[in-house]
């Protein structure tokens, strides 16, 4: 059974600043990541994925990703309060399947 | 495009009581999955289907759980009888093919509750 690791928080993050959401996964085999949102009470929605080495940059979002230390984070550049939600990281579970094994997600405070 | 339908989004009943969860999914998607979100906790494959056969059910409690999809459309998902630990919201997902690395879309969910 794949595993991913988060820190649940809360992290608390004050506007402007960068916030770095962290991810681990046990599966070596792994090739794609995804990083959702989650407002409480609403459903998640996917806002990156990465699937080689390296960065992706999205407007204030980069996803890193390092495949040798099993490692994928998630920076928001100029957080604002409107970031303030739980984000989860999620990997294929394989198996022929591609549903998605989840971690339980970190969830952000950006601080006014 | 419309998204991902589902119904109803709440309920409450009593344990030992059974319950059934529906799932339009997006047009033209072939693929369709139900999660169960725990609170705290992520959202956890229960089922997919890829048109009307199932594909992974390996977490799906099957002495209670029971999901179906006839047409290769919409789906239902029920539990009978349910425990106090089934209180999660249920989550719905479409894709457009099986191995879709794109992610995907998940509806608004069904909250339930059970005491």
């Amino acid at each position: 059974q794949k595993e991913v690791e988060q820190n649940s928080g809360p992290l608390s993050v004050p506007e402007g600043a960068i916030a770095s959401l962290n991810c681990t996964y046990s599966d070596r085999g792994s090739q794609s990541f995804f990083w959702y949102r989650q407002y409480s009470g609403k459903s998640p929605e996917l806002i990156m994925s990465i699937y080689s080495n390296g960065d992706k940059e999205d407007g204030r979002f980069t996803a890193q990703l390092n495949k040798a230390s099993q490692y994928v984070s998630l920076l928001i550049r100029d957080s604002q309060p409107s970031d303030s939600a739980t984000y989860l990281c999620a990997v294929p579970s394989g198996g022929g399947a591609d549903g998605l094994t989840f971690g339980k997600g970190t969830h952000l405070i950006i601080q006014p | 495009e419309a998204g991902v339908a589902q119904s109803p989004r709440y309920k409450i009943i009593e344990k030992r009581q059974s319950v059934a969860f529906w799932c339009n999914p997006i047009s033209g998607h072939a693929t369709l999955y139900w999660y169960q979100q725990i609170l705290g906790q992520g959202p956890k494959l229960l089922i997919q289907f890829q048109n009307n056969g199932v594909v992974d059910d390996s977490q799906l409690p099957k002495d209670r759980f029971s999901a179906e999809r006839l047409k290769g459309v919409d789906s239902t998902l029920k539990i009978q009888p349910a425990k106090l630990e089934d209180s999660a919201v249920y989550l719905c997902a479409s894709s457009f093919g099986q191995n879709d690395n794109y992610g995907y879309t998940f509806g608004s969910g069904t909250r339930l509750t059970v005491v």
